[in-house]
């Protein structure tokens, strides 16, 4: 069965430091993979995903993603984190089903990022 | 702007008042899907559609029903409303149903409350 794990409830981090939030896979087949970013009383915004190609995937606000085939996980990364990009964090698995595309969500990371 | 908007943002209401939750999206997508979020759980898909008339069952179907009766709205409707449904709702909709690169564009949310 497919599945998406984070296996971090919360992640924290001094604001200027890296940040890695984990994330590991499991689909039959070539994933498209997704990270989506929820801000308080906001709905899901789409971050970055990973079709095909390059393993090391850019997207929005400095974050980054790293696809590791032998190692099924796309963990998101930053170099610098930002106070404000404390928030809730989604990883996300497409798979075909019946011909439509479904996203599995994992669980979550909160990322607080302190002063 | 393209967007997925929710109504309402919202709701506290008592145990088997009927109720319906409106999603409408204005970028023409096939596919939409209803989600509720619960901590530790991440988001599970309660229904989709992947065109007019064209509705099924998601992961946790029981006590919702939906419709699909125009292209750019998809209500949650909560026959019998029970506590056990007290969550954050989120719609979601996406430009094709074949399994596609693309992710999805959410809603804003509906915080739903039933005592």
């Amino acid at each position: 069965a497919q599945s998406v794990a984070q296996p971090e409830d919360q992640v924290n981090v001094a604001e200027g430091n890296p940040l890695t939030v984990k994330c590991t896979y499991s689909v039959s087949g070539n994933p498209y993979l997704f990270w989506y970013v929820q801000y308080p009383n906001r709905g899901l915004q789409f971050l970055l995903k990973y079709i095909t190609g390059d393993n090391l995937v850019k997207g929005s606000y400095g974050f980054e993603a790293e696809f590791n085939k032998s190692q099924t996980s796309f963990h998101l990364k930053k170099p610098s984190a930002l106070v404000s990009d404390s928030a809730l964090y989604f990883c996300a698995v497409s798979r075909n089903s019946g011909g439509y595309n479904k996203l599995i969500f994992g669980a979550g990371t909160r990322l607080a990022v302190h002063p | 702007e393209a967007q997925v908007t929710q109504n309402p943002r919202y709701l506290i209401t008592v145990t088997g008042k009927k109720l319906t939750v409106t999603c409408s999206q204005n970028m023409n997508h096939e596919y939409m899907s209803w989600y509720r979020q619960d901590p530790g759980l991440g988001l599970r898909q309660i229904y989709y559609s992947m065109n007019v008339e064209v509705t099924d069952k998601g992961d946790v179907p029981e006590g919702y029903k939906v419709s699909r009766k125009e292209k750019r709205n998809f209500p949650l409707i909560l026959e019998s409303p029970s506590p056990n449904q007290t969550s954050l709702y989120f719609c979601a909709s996406s430009p094709s149903r074949a399994r596609s690169p693309d992710g999805y564009t959410f809603g804003s949310g509906t915080r739903l409350t039933v005592v």
